[in-house]
């Protein structure tokens, strides 16, 4: 069965550093999310992306994250100046409509 | 924007028993309504959708119920069984392509 598939399964960074968390989607879905969960609480949205923008964000997505699709296979969340309060599970979804969204794995960021 | 809430936020069956979790949303453009299982420490996994035009489905031991007046939807699991253990979480999408969640329910099944 096809998966949504991130890497890295978990990274560690300074505070203040830039981090890019990688997603490589369902091969045939044109839907592309990002979602954080804080540890214990509940999955936040952060962006939606279509036809190579961003269709809708959350206000917890301000300027410091951005989201790119550099190739036809990955989807990628860039945050460019790490807080503390980033720390957080950071899920990558796919749809092939506009729901039905399969999410992957995660990626743990930890901001020291 | 969307509001979900979910309750009960904890929720302890006898393996066999049925559990009921329910969710209330406030947006009545919300349109879809999707149910989502994460085991500790993996990947939120969708069980069962329903869609505003529809009032109820079932898939096996999993059913959802929807009432668009009311504004709430009910995932209902029957005999329940260890593996059913985990947080479901529901969510509503107003069409705007997001997702807003509910705050969650740890299911325990006890054998």
């Amino acid at each position: 069965e096809p998966e949504v598939t991130q890497t890295p399964s978990h990274q560690v960074t300074q505070m203040g550093q830039e981090v890019i968390l990688r997603c490589v989607p369902i091969s045939n879905h044109l839907y592309f999310y990002w979602y954080r969960q804080i540890l214990g609480q509940k999955v936040e949205f952060l962006v939606s992306f279509y036809n190579n923008e961003i269709s809708e964000k959350s206000e917890i997505f301000d300027d410091q994250f951005s989201v790119e699709r550099p190739d036809g296979s990955n989807f990628t969340l860039k945050i460019r100046s790490t807080k503390l309060e980033d720390s957080a599970m950071y899920f990558c979804a796919s749809s092939e409509l506009t729901v039905g969204a399969f999410f992957g794995q995660g990626t743990r960021l930890t901001v020291v | 924007g969307e509001n979900v809430e979910q309750h009960p936020s904890t929720l302890s069956v006898q393996e066999g028993d049925s559990a009921v979790i329910k969710c209330t949303y406030s947006d009545s453009a919300s349109n879809y309504f999707p149910w989502y299982k994460q085991e500790l420490g993996k990947r939120p996994q969708l069980i069962i959708d329903i869609r505003s035009n529809v009032g109820e489905k079932k898939d096996q031991r999993i059913a959802v119920t929807l009432n668009k007046t009311a504004k709430h939807f009910s995932l209902h699991i029957t005999e329940t069984q260890p593996e059913d253990s985990a947080v479901y979480f529901c969510a509503a999408e107003t069409g705007a392509n997001n997702l807003f969640f509910g705050t969650g329910t740890r299911l325990t099944v006890i054998p």
